[in-house]
């Protein structure tokens, strides 16, 4: 089944420094892969999906990017952060029904 | 735009009672998941039902599903102060199968 390794865990970040978090799976080949957001105790937001290298979809229109360099790689980047970025990060992947998650990173924008 | 909407947002029942959590959604779906989520963790699927299914079962687990209504329950039989989480439905945004569409969720506490 798959895995998927999300790093850092946690992480404290000045408004206005840049951001760079990322997923690897394993386990799998040609996921779809999803960066969700997740305020303190709320539900998930879908911030981006990709179904290919390259394949970017974006939900959330603000300073965040995603790309995906490689098949079972997803990174999520901001040039300068927010404030209202803070938050819990979530990386999954499925193959076509059922997600997996990753372990998630915290981030706090101070 | 939010697909799935669970209700209660937060129950708080004894260990060996049953909880009921709900979830409506809007549109037409193929199938609806639910996921539980430990504090600061991430979501593990619990199990899934298919639209054409009105109920399923997997261990102390108990899914239905009224298309008509656009809704569906989850029932934990017997729960344990293990139980205690955070449980989503999800439902995919479009006719297919992805992307998922999370609700809000219900915060189950059960106290031993």
């Amino acid at each position: 089944s798959q895995t998927i390794h999300q790093w850092p865990a946690t992480l404290v970040q000045p408004v206005g420094s840049p951001l760079s978090l990322e997923c690897t799976v394993e386990g799998t080949s040609n996921p779809n892969l999803y960066w969700y957001r997740q305020a303190a105790g709320r539900g998930l937001q879908l911030l981006f999906y990709s179904v290919g290298i390259g394949q970017i979809s974006s939900e959330v229109p603000q300073n965040l990017s995603a790309s995906r360099p490689q098949d079972r790689q997803f990174i999520l980047s901001s040039k300068k952060l927010l404030l209202s970025d803070s938050g819990f990060y979530l990386c999954a992947c499925d193959t076509g029904v059922e997600q997996y998650f990753g372990p998630g990173t915290r981030l706090t924008v101070t | 735009s939010q697909q799935g909407e669970e209700d209660p947002q937060a129950l708080s029942i004894q260990e060996g009672e049953n909880a009921t959590m709900n979830c409506s959604y809007k549109t037409s779906i193929n199938n609806l998941q639910w996921y539980r989520q430990n504090s600061g963790r991430g979501l593990v699927h619990l199990i899934l039902i298919r639209s054409n299914e009105r109920e399923k079962h997997s261990g102390r687990l108990r899914v239905t599903l009224d298309t008509s209504k656009k809704s569906s329950s989850l029932l934990i039989t017997a729960s344990r102060a293990a139980d205690t989480a955070s449980y989503f439905c999800a439902t995919a945004r479009n006719s297919g199968n992805t992307p998922l569409v999370f609700g809000k969720g219900t915060r189950l506490s059960v106290i031993a």
